[in-house]
């Protein structure tokens, strides 16, 4: 199956930093991209919906300024947590699918720990 | 408005005993796709199967099988003579043909069924 890969896999950083995470499809182009967020023991919930070249659509409750994402290329998308604070902890997990007008299988990246203190 | 429910918060089992995991869904679209993953402890999410609506064939792949009811919106995962490497985290997940803003169909989510098999 197809690649995607995450980086970094784990980050630990001070209250207050930005955290950019990158989301990369190794081995196809994808023309869309999904952020999940999540916290221990719980299920992934859906952050946002990445379009190459469009602006990211994000889901009820998540702050569009806080979670920045940019997807400039076919094969990139980033999500930038800006000003993180403790609450932001969590494992972020990012998605690579092709669009056909279905439901296309959604390649996983490996996720990303991050951890504010 | 599409819901997926994973009843069972956490099982153990003792090795080479079979389990099952409940995944029940709710969805108002006639087309929809139901997958299953495994999340190990590293955390990265392993693809098991996808099916679509109209497809209720059980699927067998090794020692795993798959049980789809549209009748009872049901779409459980059985494991046989379960081994330690399959202790995970289990999650059922629903996508929406209908769904098409994006023009991609984002995954809905089960709870996820954390599975220990004790040696």
């Amino acid at each position: 199956g197809a690649v995607v890969s995450q980086h970094p896999s784990r980050v630990i950083c001070k209250s207050g930093t930005s955290v950019k995470i990158e989301c990369r499809s190794l081995d196809f182009q994808a023309t869309t991209m999904f952020w999940y967020r999540q916290f221990p023991k719980q299920s992934l919930m859906l952050m946002a919906t990445s379009n190459e070249g469009s602006k990211a659509t994000y889901e009820q409750g998540v702050e569009k300024d806080k979670f920045l994402i940019n997807h400039a290329s076919l094969t990139l998308s980033t999500l930038t947590v800006t000003s993180a604070h403790p609450e932001d902890s969590s494992f972020y997990i990012c998605s690579a699918t092709v669009t056909s007008g279905g439901a296309d299988e959604q390649f996983f990246g490996p996720g990303t720990r991050l951890t504010v203190l | 408005a599409q819901k997926v429910t994973q009843a069972q918060t956490e099982i153990s089992v003792v090795e080479k005993e079979d389990v099952t995991l409940d995944c029940v869904y709710e969805t108002r679209d006639t087309t929809y796709y139901l997958f299953w993953y495994k999340q190990p402890p590293s955390g990265e999410l392993v693809f098991l199967i996808r099916r679509n609506s109209f497809d209720e064939q059980n699927e067998i792949s090794g020692r795993y099988s798959w049980n789809f009811q549209k009748s009872t919106s049901s779409f459980n995962f059985t494991i046989t003579a379960s081994q330690v490497v399959d202790s995970a985290v289990y999650f059922c997940a629903l996508s929406e043909f209908g769904r098409l803003q994006t023009g991609a169909n984002n995954l809905f989510f089960g709870t996820g069924t954390r599975l220990t098999v004790i040696p």
